[in-house]
């Protein structure tokens, strides 16, 4: 089955600039979604077909994509941010896959 | 702004059938502008898409658990329902259903998940 891989964790100082990246084989063909998830609570979409933020998510969010590699950056981490990040994409056949997700600790 | 709800049983025995609904609020399913998901997560874990179904009843799910799952839509309720039969330990998640925004594109579309319920604990008991 088709499987997306990203990096278990992250750290990083307040300030700092946070990358999390997602990896798989159709990425060169599929957009990614990414999806932000503090403790205990739902999953809130936070980047949208690579690089496209949804309204009310802050600036400091981006999305880039390089071949079979996509990449979520957070550039002047905060707190708040302090989460897990799962990417999201599809198979071949339409089936929508998730990483496994990677927990940032600022 | 739209809001989902899931409700249904916490606790399910194994070999059992698992059932939950989706509620609506602040859109219309028979807008038919979206599909509406479930998807699970197992603590600790990744996410898990289980399948979606359109407002015309029209659905998809994943080959890992098609064979014992079936999602079905109530317009009238404004309510899209869950059902996973045979259910053991491995089913033990939170399964939270998740409105699918849609971009048409030539004879495609993309789709993410752009709401979601706050989710449900799910438990199966031996």
């Amino acid at each position: 089955s088709y499987e997306l891989t990203q990096s278990r964790s992250v750290s990083v100082s307040p300030g700092q600039t946070a990358r999390i990246t997602c990896s798989g084989d159709e990425l060169a063909k599929e957009y990614v979604y990414w999806y932000q998830q503090k403790a205990g609570q739902a999953p809130l979409l936070v980047m949208y077909k690579d690089s496209q933020r949804p309204s009310g998510i802050p600036e400091r969010f981006s999305g880039s994509s390089s071949g079979t590699t996509v990449t979520l950056t957070i550039s002047g981490v905060q707190a708040e941010d302090e989460a897990d990040y799962s990417c999201q994409s599809r198979d071949s056949s339409g089936t929508f896959v998730f990483g496994p997700g990677t927990k940032v600790t600022v | 702004q739209v809001q989902l709800q899931e409700s249904g049983p916490g606790l399910v025995k194994a070999s059992q059938t698992l059932s939950l609904t989706c509620s609506v609020s602040g859109d219309s399913i028979s807008s038919g502008l979206d599909y509406w998901n479930w998807i699970r997560q197992p603590a600790e874990k990744g996410l898990e898409w289980i399948g979606r179904i359109s407002y015309s009843g029209r659905t998809h799910y994943n080959p890992s658990l098609e064979s014992r799952v079936t999602i079905s839509v109530d317009t009238s309720r404004n309510q899209f329902s869950l059902q996973l039969t045979s259910v053991t330990a491995a089913d033990t998640a939170t399964y939270y259903c998740a409105r699918g925004a849609i971009e048409s594109y030539g004879s495609g579309s993309y789709s993410w998940f752009d709401s979601w319920g706050q989710g449900t604990q799910v438990t199966v008991s031996s």
